[in-house]
């Protein structure tokens, strides 16, 4: 099993840009969910799906959006990169279980200059 | 809303010595509570859970227990070695909503020496 796979692992954008990071699970788990990762500042949620169909905003949504794709993949759009989306993003997933734990991609370093 | 504070890092300690990093949290409900460790360029991976109150979870020497009546989820383990070098998180799961989202702290980042 691959787990949580996410591309691509390095992007530099330009202010202004868009790009769409992908992710994807081969563990059959319902919920799955996008993070950032700043320094001092742990992981914040973007967004997450808790099922295939739906998605909902998480603690910092702005400037971002999603797409469940099917129950494998989600995906995370922004459509007009601003250099305060310079971070690292996560990609994680968890099954139907009330303790299950979340499972967590390699993550993807973003730039945006 | 929920909350996790951890204890200010960096931390940094010789091989052999005692580890504690503190987890306090604040939560509505009966949330389950997490410690993840993050190796460099890596994603996180689970290092040890607990869903109730009391409850011991432990993983590779490294232990933590649930205690409800101080709020706290503090991480030890007794001999650290180099290898522990890490960041590590503590976060704590929702106990409702069918998304169970993590809430996690700043994280700590951990430096042992030889």
């Amino acid at each position: 099993n691959a787990g949580v796979t996410q591309t691509p692992k390095f992007q530099v954008l330009k202010t202004g840009q868009s790009m769409t990071l992908q992710c994807a699970q081969d563990m059959n788990h319902n919920s799955m969910y996008w993070y950032r990762q700043d320094p001092g500042m742990g992981l914040r949620l973007i967004y997450y799906s808790a099922s295939e169909g739906t998605t909902d905003k998480g603690e910092v949504p702005n400037g971002y959006n999603v797409s469940r794709l099917n129950k494998r993949e989600f995906s995370l759009r922004l459509e007009s990169a601003a250099p305060s989306q310079t971070s690292v993003y996560f990609c994680a997933s968890r099954g139907t279980s009330p303790i299950n734990e979340q499972y967590f991609g390699p993550g993807t370093r973003l730039t945006v200059t | 809303g929920n909350s996790v504070t951890q204890m200010e890092g960096p931390v940094t300690l010789s091989e052999e010595a005692f580890l504690t990093i503190n987890c306090t949290y604040t939560a509505t409900g009966y949330p389950s509570l997490f410690w993840y460790v993050q190796y460099p360029g890596e994603g996180l991976q689970l290092l040890l859970k607990a869903t109730k109150a009391d409850d011991k979870g432990s993983n590779k020497g490294f232990e933590a227990t649930y205690r409800k009546e101080t709020t706290s989820f503090h991480l030890e383990k007794g001999s650290v070695q180099v290898s522990d070098s890490a960041v590590y998180f503590c976060a704590l799961s929702a106990s409702s909503g069918s998304a169970r989202q993590l809430t996690f702290g700043s994280g700590t980042q951990l430096t042992v020496l030889p």
